[in-house]
């Protein structure tokens, strides 16, 4: 099955500065990659999503980019703020949809002031 | 516009009891699933249904039954706690085609 990795597990940053997390996925079938934010006592939300027929997809101060060939994608936060401070999580799924989706182990991000 | 509820919020077990975690969501979603979420693991698939009668494993099944009845509901149940359940459970629920994953804000359980 699908194997997703995350990095890294801990980052902090200062405010303004950008943060980068990074994710590698195994199957190469997999065409379906969002991003989720956990805050603390809740549900993970999405924030941002991508598929595999685009490269990269922005919105407002947060970016994701893919990779295919390497079967890698990446968040970009910038002008980092404190409610930024979460746990973040990337996804891969087969199909084009949020249907069976594989984790990355998560990325706590400390925005500091 | 509740989403999806989950319930209990917490719930403490001793080994070998059985209990429902309830999940429910008003969104006319067909699919929905079940992830359990511990330290470092990220979140791991556990059963999900495409729609109602329709029930499928995911990546840790074992110890854990599912049915779905109705759209809306999709209780997960365990006939045997074990302290290796101790987790905190999530359910989840998104529509088929392309939609994103709508997660409640989780079950915390404790086997002792």
């Amino acid at each position: 099955g699908e194997n997703v990795e995350q990095h890294p597990s801990t980052l902090s940053v200062q405010e303004g500065d950008s943060a980068v997390i990074k994710c590698t996925y195994s199957d190469s079938a997999s065409n379906y990659f969002p991003w989720y934010k956990q805050e603390l006592g809740k549900g993970p939300q999405l924030i941002i999503d991508i598929r595999s027929n685009v490269g990269e997809k922005k919105d407002q101060r947060i970016a994701v980019t893919l990779n295919k060939t390497a079967k890698h994608f990446s968040l970009h936060i910038t002008e980092t703020q404190p409610e930024d401070s979460a746990v973040y999580f990337c996804a891969a799924s087969m199909g084009g949809t949020a249907s069976k989706l594989t984790f990355g182990t998560g990325t706590r991000l400390q925005v500091t002031l | 516009n509740a989403g999806v509820t989950q319930t209990p919020k917490f719930q403490v077990l001793k080994t070998g009891q059985s209990m429902t975690l309830q999940c429910a969501q008003d969104m006319n979603h067909e699919y929905m699933s079940w992830y359990r979420q511990d330290p470092g693991m990220g979140l791991r698939l556990i059963h999900y249904s495409v729609g109602a009668g329709i029930t499928d494993q995911g990546e840790v099944p074992n110890g854990y039954n599912v049915s779905r009845s109705t759209t809306e509901d999709f209780p997960l149940r365990l006939l045997s706690a074990a302290p290796s359940q101790t987790s905190v459970y999530f359910c989840a629920s998104s529509f088929l085609k392309g939609e994103p994953l709508h997660f409640g804000n989780g079950t915390r359980l404790t086997v002792t």
